[in-house]
């Protein structure tokens, strides 16, 4: 079972470029969270999305979009990118509501 | 704000011994408490969910204690080996929504054969 997968992996953007990360469960999860991590910081939740066709800003939002395509899949877009954006990104997901249990290996980005 | 808090941030022991982990939290009023793995370059594993009604909970070598009233939790690990070697988190989640989730920054512990 491949759980949750994260693309890319790894990534570089100068400033002001746009992208989007990408996320998938195979678990069939109602339940899916953006986080990034930074040194010293601990897990910040960036959104999430309790069930296919809604999301919901977290705690650290701005600088962000995200998309529930389906029950399977939710992205992130970054539509100017910022050097303070330079992060690991990581997706989760959970059959029920609140916690999140699984993670993918994260994608790590670098903002120039 | 919940304010959650891992003491040591690294930890180094030799194979074989006993440990404890430590997670302390600021608000009591917690939904659940999670223990996660974290492996260089890895996405977080979890180990053991503790419900707000449970008091411990056990998976293996791993033993989670959950203290509400004093707002403390501890992983034990039993007879450890390199294998073991990881950063551990712990996560409280709060009652009101999916935010309410707080992340430690971890214990990075090193079992030394």
């Amino acid at each position: 079972n491949a759980g949750v997968t994260q693309t890319p992996k790894f990534q570089v953007l100068k400033t002001g470029q746009s992208m989007t990360l990408q996320c998938a469960q195979d678990m069939n999860h109602n339940s899916m969270y953006w986080y990034r991590q930074d040194p010293g910081m601990g897990l910040r939740l960036i959104y999430y999305s309790a069930s296919e066709g809604t999301t919901d800003k977290g705690e650290v939002p701005n600088g962000y979009n995200v998309s529930r395509l389906n029950k399977r899949e939710f992205s992130l877009r970054l539509e100017s990118a910022a050097p303070s954006q330079t992060s690991v990104y990581f997706c989760a997901s959970s059959p029920g509501r609140l916690t999140p249990q699984h993670f993918g290996d994260g994608t790590r980005l670098s903002i120039l | 704000k919940q304010e959650v808090t891992q003491i040591p941030a690294a930890l180094s022991v030799p194979e074989g011994e006993n440990l404890v982990l430590n997670c302390s939290f600021t608000d009591s009023a917690i939904y659940n408490l999670q223990w996660f793995r974290q492996d260089p370059g890895k996405g977080l594993t979890s180990l053991l969910l503790i419900q707000s009604s449970q008091r411990e909970q056990t998976s293996g070598r791993l033993n989670a204690s959950l203290d509400k009233s004093s707002g403390r939790s501890t992983l034990y690990i039993a007879a450890s080996q390199p294998g073991d070697s990881a950063t551990y988190l712990c996560a409280v989640a709060n009652s009101g929504g999916y935010q309410k989730v707080t992340f430690g920054t971890g214990t990075k512990l090193q079992v030394i054969p």
